[in-house]
Order: C-alpha cells, then structure tokens, then sequence
C-alpha cells in the first residue's frame, strides 16, 4: 500500500539545523511532487515547499526562503527537508505529503514529524 | 502570503448542514480553480475531501461539497454526523505556483 514514513521526532537548539526525511512505498517515487507542511502546536497548517523529485526541481514559500531546502534520493525512494537557523517558533509537527503530477492537492500524508527547538 | 481567512468555530447538530468559508484573494482563491479541503482529526494527518473546488475523492461521502464564488470558496457538510467533529483547512493553489492554507476552522457537533 502506499506509504510515507518519517523519521523520528527531533530535538535541538537554537541556531542548529534539523534534517528530517520521508520515505516514498507502495508508487512509482519520480511520479508525484512531495510537498512539505508544518503545524506549530495548537496552530494551523503551513505550505513550506514543494519538490519534483523526478527534476529536483523545487518550489519554496517565500516565508522559508534560504532557510529551507528539499532534496531527494531516488535510489531509496527518499525526500528529505532541511530547516537551517532553528529558532523556538520553529517547534511544530512536520508532514510530508505527496501530489500527483497535473493535481494540485495532496493525497497521501506522512504521520508527522516533531521538531522541538529549545535551548 | 497570507493565510486565507476561516471562521475560528463552526457547530451545528447532528443531521443538519453547516458550511465553512474561506476567503483569500485574486493572487489565490479568486484566480484559482484549485482550491482543496483536509479534514484534521486530533493528532492525525490531513484527509483530502474536497479538491479542485468541488470534486471528491474516491471513499469521501457525498455529505461533503464544496463550491466557489469570487474570492470565497466554501465546504458544505451535510447531514452533520458525530465523526464529522474536526478542524478543516482550505488550501489553494497560487499565481506564484504556490500553495497556502487557510486559518482553519474547528467543527463541533452539538
């Protein structure tokens, strides 16, 4: 069945940087966009970005813009989100989500990801 | 890009309908034919109801529609049941080719 799983729930400081990846099973990996969102505790969902994963192409929200970046292995069916210059209001689950190319909503979701930045 | 703006809270008892908005502007919603609905269990992942404004995915009942006007898009549930309780974000597809989500909106069944 199709499946993206997330690595596991992250703490760390003020100014680090956090990497958290997403494995793509059960599609064929280069055929969907992998999206990212984040949701602060007790706040509402957040676009971050977007990649191709079958280009590399990627897609940011300008609110992320040179803090975000989105990489993918193919080979293991991998995307991954690096988030640099970590600050407190960065705490927040992290989901990855795919989208169908030519679709333009997100039909499968990871389980999330949390993130606690604190010093 | 902002948020697009839902209602905080919406209620209504079980067999009636209620609708939730979601009001953006030009750049999104109103020049957008891609506007999508997640429902948001407690501690769950997002669940696609509504795509492309109005068309539901496969396995999601017809209780749910949804419908846009200018720069409002909105959800209808109807015939409100127990396990419709549960935040809703509208989400839209930009001119920057880009997405935003709305504030969300928190149902409850009376």
């Amino acid at each position: 069945q199709v499946q993206l799983v997330q690595s596991g729930a992250e703490v760390k400081k003020p100014g680090a940087s956090v990497k958290v990846s997403c494995k793509a099973s059960g599609y064929t990996f280069t055929g969907y966009y992998m999206h990212w969102v984040r949701q602060a505790p007790g706040q509402g969902l957040e676009w971050m970005g977007w990649i191709n994963p079958n280009s590399d192409v990627t897609a940011y929200a300008q609110t992320f813009q040179g803090r975000v970046t989105l990489t993918r292995d193919s080979s293991i069916s991998t995307v991954y989100m690096e988030l640099t210059r970590l600050r407190s209001d960065d705490s927040a689950v992290y989901f990855c989500a795919r989208r169908e190319h030519f679709a333009f909503y997100m039909d499968v979701w990871g389980k999330g990801t949390t993130v606690t930045v604190s010093s | 890009q902002s948020a697009l703006t839902q209602p905080a809270s919406v209620s209504g008892s079980p067999g009636q309908s209620i609708t939730i908005s979601c009001t953006g502007t030009s750049s999104d919603v109103g020049g957008s034919n891609y506007v999508s609905w997640y429902q948001q269990q407690p501690g769950k992942a997002p669940k696609v109801m509504i795509f492309d404004v109005s068309r539901r995915p496969s396995g999601i009942s017809n209780r749910f529609s949804g419908s846009k006007s200018a720069n409002t898009a909105s959800l209808t549930i109807s015939g409100l049941q127990a396990d419709d309780e549960a935040d809703y974000y509208c989400s839209s597809y930009t001119i920057s080719s880009t997405y935003v989500f709305g504030t969300g909106t928190k149902v409850t069944v009376l």
